[in-house]
């Protein structure tokens, strides 16, 4: 049962232009969401995140939308750059808390072109 | 203390026998959680633990695992005779209670 889901394994994306990685939840109690970013042979590192009563949130570059009704979250990379290329992946949580159980999607291969 | 620390950062086992696992959380992190990714799939939740408590072991499989975080020293967890099935890279993070996880670089087991 895959409560979290990227649907797109990969992206390719120009440098310069626009980055939206996508992601579909089906547990109506998760609450918070967060987007995490991977390089091969290393750790997640944490990105953005979202609280469920907010339905935008703003980092520098990076953006994440939130869809409560669609149970939909997009992370948005603008302008993306090669360093971007990386594995993302998104998970989310019940209670309203970054620490706790996170579930996560599949994750997304983000391809940043010079 | 630069981060969370995992070691071994590779593991290889034959078939039967004991892996161990160890994460050192930051400094002043008290909750430590553990995360299994195989090929090709996101990391999955295995277990929840403070010190000398499991808090949440929902996601362990319920033979031949299982993890502990001792008031001293580092978190283990222990795998006993390891299958094929098991080869894997094995994420630790740790938080503060009111704050979010950092993740260590992982263990990555292979079973042969």
């Amino acid at each position: 049962d895959q409560q979290v889901k990227q649907n797109s394994p990969s992206l390719s994306v120009q440098e310069g232009r626009i980055s939206i990685l996508n992601c579909d939840y089906t547990n109506s109690m998760f609450d918070y969401f967060l987007w995490y970013k991977k390089y091969p042979a290393e750790g997640p590192t944490f990105l953005i995140s979202i609280s469920s009563i907010k339905d935008k949130n703003e980092d520098g570059r990076f953006t994440v939308f939130l869809n409560k009704s669609a149970k939909h979250l997009s992370l948005h990379i603008v302008p993306s750059q090669p360093g971007d290329s990386a594995v993302y992946f998104c998970a989310a949580s019940e209670g309203g808390t970054s620490y706790g159980k996170l579930t996560f999607g599949q994750g997304t291969i983000l391809t940043v072109h010079p | 203390n630069a981060g969370v620390m995992q070691n071994p950062r590779h593991l290889v086992r034959r078939r039967g026998q004991e892996a161990r696992l160890r994460c050192s959380p930051m400094k002043g992190h008290s909750h430590v959680y553990w995360y299994r990714q195989l090929p090709e799939e996101g990391l999955k939740f295995m277990v929840y633990l403070q010190k000398e408590n499991i808090i949440d072991e929902s996601g362990m499989p319920k033979e031949r695992f299982s993890a502990e975080f001792p008031k001293e020293g580092p978190s283990i967890l222990r795998i006993q005779q390891v299958v094929r099935g098991d080869s894997a890279a094995y994420f630790c993070a740790s938080s503060v209670r009111d704050y979010g996880y950092t993740f260590g670089s992982g263990t990555r087991l292979t079973v042969v």
